[in-house]
């Protein structure tokens, strides 16, 4: 089945710890973003990339930092730097047409808890 | 600022209809989606507007004033599995492939 995968579903973080979500999908899209979703706020974009080898900084990108090595991947690292990292994170990808935004397709999500 | 602004939370009753309205800055807009999300899941996709008029997909349709910077999602014949938040999100030109959402309306669906 063609999807989005994030993993793991719970994540754990200690003070002073850097961890990695990740983010997979076999949809052949070009483009994969990063959200972070607290409660009662809109999702806010981290980071975001339109093709292999190239991302841009979202709204909220202090603290955090991707690579995107291969077409179908798009790990999120949340460094010690980012002192309020408990939230829910979201991947979503999307088909690229120029200036037309195509719909945006979201993983399951990554909760994020600070020890 | 790109705002999108949309009520935070809703009641309504099973089977009946509801409007959930947002608004935009209309400087730059290029398209209106909505999606629905339940409480700790990704959200699902359920339409996209981007000419004026009504887009009907089953029991839920969506809006859009181009001019007035202005949508709403029209969910009828409500079912209790309809509680969810709904998440208005815009895309603008040059914006490169981003969408800003809104912070989500919470629909509470009671017998």
């Amino acid at each position: 089945d063609g999807g989005i995968t994030q993993s793991p579903k719970y994540l754990f973080r200690k003070e002073g710890q850097n961890v990695t979500l990740s983010c997979e999908q076999n949809l052949n899209h070009d483009a994969m973003y990063w959200y972070r979703q607290d409660p009662g706020q809109g999702l806010r974009l981290i980071y975001y990339s339109q093709i292999v080898n190239d991302f841009q900084k979202g709204d909220i990108a202090e603290g955090y930092s991707v690579s995107r090595e291969k077409k179908e991947s798009f790990p999120l690292t949340v460094t010690s730097a980012q002192k309020n990292p408990t939230a829910f994170y979201l991947c979503a990808s999307t088909r690229t047409s120029g200036d037309v935004q195509e719909t945006q397709y979201f993983g399951p999500g990554t909760r994020l808890l600070v020890l | 600022g790109q705002n999108i602004d949309q009520p935070t939370e809703m009641t309504a009753t099973e089977g009946a209809i509801v409007q959930i309205n947002c608004t935009y800055q209309t400087s730059g807009f290029n398209g209106l989606f909505w999606y629905q999300q339940h409480a700790g899941e990704a959200p699902t996709f359920l339409s996209y507007n981007v000419l004026d008029g009504l887009e009907e997909k089953g029991r839920f349709s969506s809006f859009l004033s181009r001019s007035k910077g202005y949508s709403y999602l029209l969910l009828k014949e409500l079912q209790m599995k309809d509680s969810a938040s709904y998440l208005c999100a815009a895309s603008f030109t040059g914006g490169g492939n981003k969408l800003t959402f809104g912070t989500g309306t919470q629909l509470k669906v009671e017998l």
